[in-house]
């Protein structure tokens, strides 16, 4: 079982949706979860940042974190063709321990 | 967040030949990351680049295939050395900023070798 496991997609929706995507992980050491976004030829984009279970909105995107289920979620609403991206879960133990990454899910947003 | 620049944004190179990766951000970070994304796969880090002392290796990473220096608290660079075609990848440098606890990303150097 890999650590961290992300439906690869690809996700097409219409404009305007709501895009629910999702991460399951093994190791419950895990205490700060991340969210980035990545664009074709681009570098990853920190979009979220939580620290432990509970829930955090900014905007369009709120991220979900169920440490009892060792799940986590991003809601993205309303959502534009802007958003068509990889969308990467990633997580850590401590602040400074080292960023496990999901393999990603491909996002397409139908205008 | 922190400004991370990267060059070159991507390159061609030939078997056997070598590239070296630079990565500057735009403020002083203890430490600088290497990662690796090969196609349609996440991220893999290969190693972590200290200042002042030797750069610390994922399993599967050496030295001698990937150096990497670090000169001071804003400069990196990552060689990619003897290339073979299975060293095409995206080649991603990152820092912690904003206290320490948020990871950021340069915009990659895109690698094909030939």
């Amino acid at each position: 079982q890999k650590e961290v496991e992300q439906d690869p997609g690809p996700l097409s929706v219409p404009e305007g949706a709501i895009v629910s995507l999702n991460c399951t992980y093994s190791n419950s050491a895990f205490q700060y979860f991340m969210w980035y976004r990545q664009y074709s030829r681009k570098g990853p984009e920190l979009l979220m940042y939580t620290y432990s279970s509970g829930n955090k909105e900014d905007g369009r995107f709120t991220a979900q974190v169920d440490k009892s289920s060792k799940y986590i979620s991003l809601f993205i609403r309303d959502s534009q063709p802007s958003d068509s991206a990889t969308y990467l879960c990633a997580m850590r133990e401590t602040s400074y321990d080292k960023v496990i990454f999901g393999p990603g899910t491909s996002l397409s947003v139908i205008p | 967040s922190a400004v991370i620049s990267q060059k070159p944004s991507r390159d061609i190179c030939q078997r056997g030949t070598s590239l070296t990766i630079q990565c500057q951000v735009d403020s002083q970070v203890t430490m600088m990351f290497w990662y690796r994304q090969q196609p349609g796969q996440s991220l893999t880090l290969i190693a972590t680049a200290n200042q002042g002392s030797e750069a610390t290796y994922e399993s599967g990473f050496v030295i001698d295939k990937f150096p990497i220096s670090r000169p001071n608290l804003t400069f990196s660079t990552l060689t990619v050395s003897n290339m073979s075609p299975e060293d095409s990848s995206i080649y991603l440098c990152s820092a912690h900023a904003e206290g320490g606890e948020k990871l950021f990303f340069g915009s990659g150097t895109q690698l094909s070798v030939l």
